[in-house]
């Protein structure tokens, strides 16, 4: 199992510029987010997942898109990328939605500026 | 309203040390899950723990201990006899097990630890 994967490590992008953050992960895990963590702070939810088909918004959505066409893949939209959204980005799966083992698994992270 | 709250924003001992990180968590939840998660200067974040809330009883591995007490709403972590390696920032994670939380975890901000030689 590779676990939690996530591409790319680095990025920096231009203001207004798009771009897409990949996460996948081969555990058949039903629940998958995305967080930014910023300096002095724990990670904020941006979005999440609790199936295929099925996505929702969490603490800091804006700014952001993600669907989930498949179990395996998540990934994430920036549409315009603005500096505010300089920060590092970890994408997490866990087993299920309703049940105690809810243990999560980051990958490794997406360290992100936007000039 | 659900909060985590990491009072210590960084630590410095010697090596060797015992060494104490608080946590603690506000919920009106009776069903909840605390986790510690470690996350090393390589940047990758590490489980270490998940305690529920039905279960007070204090847990041990290795080095590391974990005091999970209610009464206070803490879940503290010691790691005894410090090295180098344990260097790393901690967090502490809250989970809600209440309808329509999707057990999402709340997180506090963060402890630094960092052990001299």
């Amino acid at each position: 199992n590779a676990g939690v994967t996530q591409t790319p490590k680095f990025q920096v992008l231009k203001t207004g510029q798009s771009m897409t953050l990949q996460c996948a992960q081969d555990m058949n895990h039903e629940y998958m987010s995305w967080y930014r963590q910023d300096p002095g702070m724990g990670l904020r939810l941006i979005h999440y997942s609790v199936g295929a088909g099925i996505t929702d918004q969490g603490e800091v959505p804006n700014g952001y898109n993600v669907s989930r066409s498949t179990t395996e893949d998540f990934p994430l939209r920036l549409l315009s990328a603005a500096p505010s959204q300089t920060s590092v980005y970890f994408c997490a799966s866990r087993p299920g939605t309703g049940t105690s083992t809810d243990t999560q698994y980051f990958g490794p992270g997406t360290r992100l500026t936007v000039l | 309203a659900q909060k985590v709250t990491q009072a210590q924003t960084e630590i410095s001992v010697v090596e060797k040390e015992d060494v104490t990180l608080d946590c603690v968590y506000e919920t009106r939840d009776t069903t909840y899950y605390l986790f510690w998660y470690k996350q090393p200067p390589s940047g990758e974040l590490v489980f270490l723990i998940r305690r529920n809330s039905f279960d007070e009883q204090n847990e041990i591995s290795g080095r590391y201990s974990w005091n999970f007490q209610k009464s206070t709403s803490s879940f503290n972590f010691t790691i005894t006899a410090s090295q180098v390696v344990d260097s790393a920032v901690y967090f502490c994670a809250l989970s809600e097990a209440s309808r329509g939380s999707n057990y999402q975890l709340i997180w506090g901000a963060g402890t630094k630890l960092i052990i001299k030689p």
